[in-house]
């Protein structure tokens, strides 16, 4: 079974300071993707972040960045240079195979609740 | 269209009524997903289309919960006999296999009353 675990349910960071969000990950199939995405109050999902299963090197998307590590099954976003604008939910998410073939599942982690203080 | 839409955007409802939630998704994107998310919690899913069948329906509720897709486009999610645990706002996502990127709906916030 496929499964997320976000263990942070809310995190503090001052604003110009880096913050890590922690995601763990579950499955049995080799063939995946992580992926990260927010959500402010408004209620919209942005996407923020992929990384694949066979990928290299770690994903980075300007201040966004994935600190992939495969044996230990973790897919950590680290935000740098965090902003007022930040502060949101943050949603870890991962897209495995179901059945086989080409279908496919995302499932998500209860998500962590970032608060960027001045 | 430029994005997914989903309407309506808020709904409320008297317990044991029906509603039909629907969404239109990204021309194109052959996968469609409808996902739940109740006040402060994370998505849980519900349904996944590719085309018009429904590879895993495994995350519908009960039996109250359906869904349909039509000609590979609109997708209606419909819920009988509402309840007061069905309150929360209902996702949908459209993405292009091999699925790599999301996009998701504003979301219809259901209030059962």
């Amino acid at each position: 079974a496929q499964k997320i675990t976000q263990t942070q349910p809310g995190m503090f960071v001052q604003e110009k300071e880096a913050v890590t969000l922690d995601c763990t990950y579950d499955t049995s199939d080799p063939s995946y993707g992580l992926f990260w995405y927010k959500q402010p109050s408004s209620g919209e999902m942005i996407f923020l972040i992929y990384q694949g299963s066979y990928d290299q090197q770690n994903a980075t998307e300007g201040r966004y960045s994935l600190n992939f590590q495969k044996a230990r099954k973790s897919a950590n976003l680290v935000i740098s240079a965090s902003q007022l604008g930040d502060s949101a939910m943050y949603f870890c998410a991962m897209r495995a195979p179901v059945g086989g073939g080409s279908n496919y599942k995302l499932t998500f982690g209860k998500g962590t609740l970032l608060t960027v203080n001045p | 269209g430029a994005g997914v839409s989903q309407s309506p955007s808020n709904k409320v409802t008297e317990k044991g009524k029906d509603v039909e939630l629907r969404c239109d998704p990204i021309s194109g994107h052959t996968a469609l997903y409808w996902y739940r998310q109740s006040l402060g919690q994370g998505l849980e899913f519900l349904i996944y289309f590719q085309g018009n069948s429904a590879p895993d329906k495994s995350g519908l509720p009960s039996d109250r919960f359906s869904a349909e897709r039509t000609g590979g486009s609109v997708s209606t999610l419909t819920i009988q006999r509402t309840q007061q645990e069905d309150s929360a706002v209902y996702l949908c996502a459209s993405s292009l296999p091999p699925d790599r990127g999301y996009t998701f709906g504003s979301g219809t916030r259901l209030t059962v009353v």
